[in-house]
């Protein structure tokens, strides 16, 4: 099974703070994104990446940057912390090696800025 | 860019009834794909199914796709408390593995 792990289930951090978000998937899988969701909202694709060192936005990018520096790990970085970025964060993977493959999705970070 | 919309937007059933959820989407897509999240965790892959598929069945979930509507429904038979949890569509519509997710029915199963 595909397992892919998000290194915190919860975390709290202040206002203005650097934030990393860690996520690690075992399949060997190219593609990597990051969500974020909120109540009414469902799930807005933040970055994504296709390949190592490879990264494109997505609908909601501004105040976020990402690291692919290796296949199996990618990495996203709240610059500058804010209030208003405090929600769950979801990572996911899937293989472009054959068309029409479902996502896999960790547990989510349920992040917090005071 | 939320391109699902999801109906209803929550639904409670008694266990052993059987759950029916819509998703209604606005461009042509590749595939569609139904996903289900219990509280707090994270999303988990129920079906996908290509855009010339009319109906798919896995297990007691039928999935069935009108392209012409550009609607599809997800039916859970025989509901299980199990069941209780928040059901998403996603839509790929370039066929680049990108998803576009409406914004999800939560169904709760009465026991």
């Amino acid at each position: 099974d595909v397992k892919v792990t998000q290194s915190s289930r919860y975390l709290v951090k202040r206002t203005g703070e650097k934030v990393f978000l860690e996520c690690v998937q075992d399949m060997d899988h190219e593609n990597m994104f990051w969500y974020r969701q909120d109540p009414g909202l469902g799930l807005r694709l933040i970055y994504f990446s296709y390949d190592v060192k490879m990264k494109e936005k997505g609908d909601i990018p501004e105040g976020y940057s990402v690291s692919r520096e290796k296949k199996e790990r990618f990495s996203l970085i709240l610059e500058s912390a804010s209030t208003n970025q405090t929600s769950m964060y979801l990572c996911a993977s899937n293989t472009h090696r054959e068309r029409n493959q479902p996502q896999h999705f960790g547990d989510g970070t349920r992040l917090s800025i005071l | 860019s939320q391109q699902g919309e999801e109906d209803p937007q929550a639904l409670s059933i008694q266990e052993g009834e059987n759950a029916t959820m819509n998703c209604s989407y606005k461009t042509s897509i590749n595939n569609l794909q139904w996903y289900r999240q219990n509280s707090g965790r994270g999303l988990v892959h129920l079906i996908l199914i290509r855009s010339n598929e009319r109906e798919k069945h896995s297990g007691r979930l039928r999935v069935t796709l009108d392209t012409s509507k550009k609607s599809s429904s997800l039916l859970i038979t025989a509901s299980r408390a199990a069941d209780t949890a928040s059901y998403f569509c996603a839509t790929d519509a370039t066929g680049a593995q990108k998803l576009v997710f409406g914004q999800g029915t939560r169904l709760t199963i009465n026991p």
